[in-house]
């Protein structure tokens, strides 16, 4: 089975720039989806198909993908930013297709 | 306004059933995928089951594969999720979530509240 992996935490001072990584064997070749999830809330689509964003998302989010290592990029971090992150793949290189989620990752602001 | 609703969530003892669903509204349910994802206690997110618009591809996690029974009516822009043999492991969140096109193989861009299963004696 296919394995996404995420540093359990990030810290960041407001203003400045979070780097959220998401690690898997040769993640470039798939498609990497990203998900805001809030304190008692459901998730949010924030980021898809590596780096487009969803109307109402700001410009302040972003992706890429490259080698072994998705990014979600957070410009100019907000208090308002502070989440738990998650990224997604369709993992399609066997015969049992099926989504895969990273273990998500604690975004703090300072 | 799109809205999921899910319902059906509760208590039920180790071994029991349970079938939860979920209300659509505000978009054309029939054009788009479903899914199914939960979140246990604390934990991450789990991908359970995801079903194409016309039902026609249907996919499950190894974890609830031969359990659980995903389904839609279209008619009634509802998606359900029939949960038998249920175990303590299964207790969570569960979400489901509209896809962004008629695949199964789409990012999840709605998402319901959710509703809680707790499977304990």
């Amino acid at each position: 089975s296919y394995v996404l992996t995420q540093p359990p935490s990030v810290s960041v001072a407001p203003g400045k720039t979070a780097r959220i990584t998401c690690g898997g064997n040769n993640i470039e070749t798939k498609i990497v989806h990203w998900y805001q999830q809030k304190p008692g809330q459901a998730p949010v689509l924030v980021v898809y198909d590596n780096s487009d964003r969803p109307s109402g998302i700001p410009e302040r989010f972003s992706g890429s993908n490259s080698g072994n290592t998705a990014t979600l990029t957070i410009s100019r971090v907000e208090a308002g930013d502070e989440a738990d992150y998650f990224c997604q793949v369709w993992h399609s290189n066997s015969d049992h297709p099926h989504w895969v989620f990273g273990g998500g990752t604690k975004l703090t602001v300072l | 306004e799109v809205q999921l609703v899910e319902s059906g969530g509760g208590l039920v003892k180790p071994g029991g059933s349970l079938r939860l669903s979920c209300a659509a509204s505000g978009f054309t349910f029939s054009s788009y995928s479903m899914n199914w994802v939960r979140q246990a206690p604390g934990k991450g997110l789990e991908w359970v089951s995801s079903i194409s618009s016309s039902s026609s591809n249907i996919k499950y996690a190894d974890s609830v594969k031969g359990r659980f029974t995903i389904s839609r009516d279209n008619a009634k822009n509802s998606l359900y999720l029939q949960m038998n043999s249920l175990r303590a492991e299964d207790t969570a969140v569960y979400y489901c979530a509209s896809g962004y096109g008629i695949a199964v193989a789409v990012p999840f861009d709605y998402w319901g509240q959710g509703t809680l299963v707790t499977v304990s004696s």
